[in-house]
């Protein structure tokens, strides 16, 4: 089955303490992108990958990193998370065929406390 | 900066009615332009996508593109209560990978 993959699902951890979330996906997509959805702004991208180690910030980067090393994998790191990046978050992918047709994974509820 | 603008709703309509989901944006070089379905709790679903002026129909979604007017709308003739979800426009800001969405408009189907 053709889908995107997101772990943890839910996290609740304390600021400061660093912590990855993965995205995988299996339809051997080169475009990837992370977002985050806060109510009443809608999805703002934060990063996105067009390929293998080719990572750009989206429009809301600060307090992210991101890694491409392998094509089905985007981790998303939070280095020093602070109770403002309190979010739903999702990974997506697209293929360079239809590059804005994204597929979202399932998201994961963060709360920085 | 690009925007994406929604009415927030909620929008209303009676089972069987049409439901008509509008949106505007702000960048005339937008060549690309989708309509997301989110349930509650769920991750976004693309359900229409329109690249040129005019009307495009899948099953009971009609997506309709005036670039002139930098306007998109969404129909879902014979709505029914599984159709109430938030309904997010986004719209290509240049390049591949990047759109800009909309806050979304949730719709409410009742019986």
């Amino acid at each position: 089955e053709a889908q995107v993959t997101q772990n943890p699902r839910y996290l609740i951890t304390v600021t400061g303490k660093k912590l990855t979330v993965t995205c995988s996906q299996n339809m051997n997509h080169e475009y990837m992108s992370w977002y985050r959805q806060d109510p009443g702004l809608g999805l703002r991208q934060i990063y996105y990958s067009m390929n293998v180690e080719v990572t750009d910030k989206g429009d809301v980067p600060e307090g992210y990193k991101v890694s491409r090393k392998e094509k089905r994998n985007f981790p998303l790191i939070l280095e020093s998370p602070s109770p403002n990046q309190t979010s739903l978050y999702f990974c997506a992918s697209s293929s360079p065929v239809r590059g804005d047709e994204q597929y979202f994974g399932p998201g994961t509820r963060l709360t920085v406390t | 900066q690009k925007e994406v603008e929604q009415n927030s709703g909620p929008l209303s309509v009676p089972e069987g009615a049409i439901a008509s989901l509008n949106c505007t944006y702000s960048d005339r070089v937008s060549q690309s332009f989708f309509w997301y379905r989110q349930y509650s709790g769920k991750s976004p679903e693309l359900i229409m996508s329109i690249y040129s002026n005019g009307d495009k129909e899948d099953g009971r979604f009609t997506a309709q593109l005036n670039k002139a007017s930098q306007y998109v709308s969404l129909l879902i003739r014979d709505s029914q209560p599984s159709d109430s979800a938030t309904y997010l426009c986004a719209v290509n800001a240049g390049g591949y990978n990047k759109l800009i969405f909309g806050a979304g408009t949730r719709l409410a189907v009742h019986p």
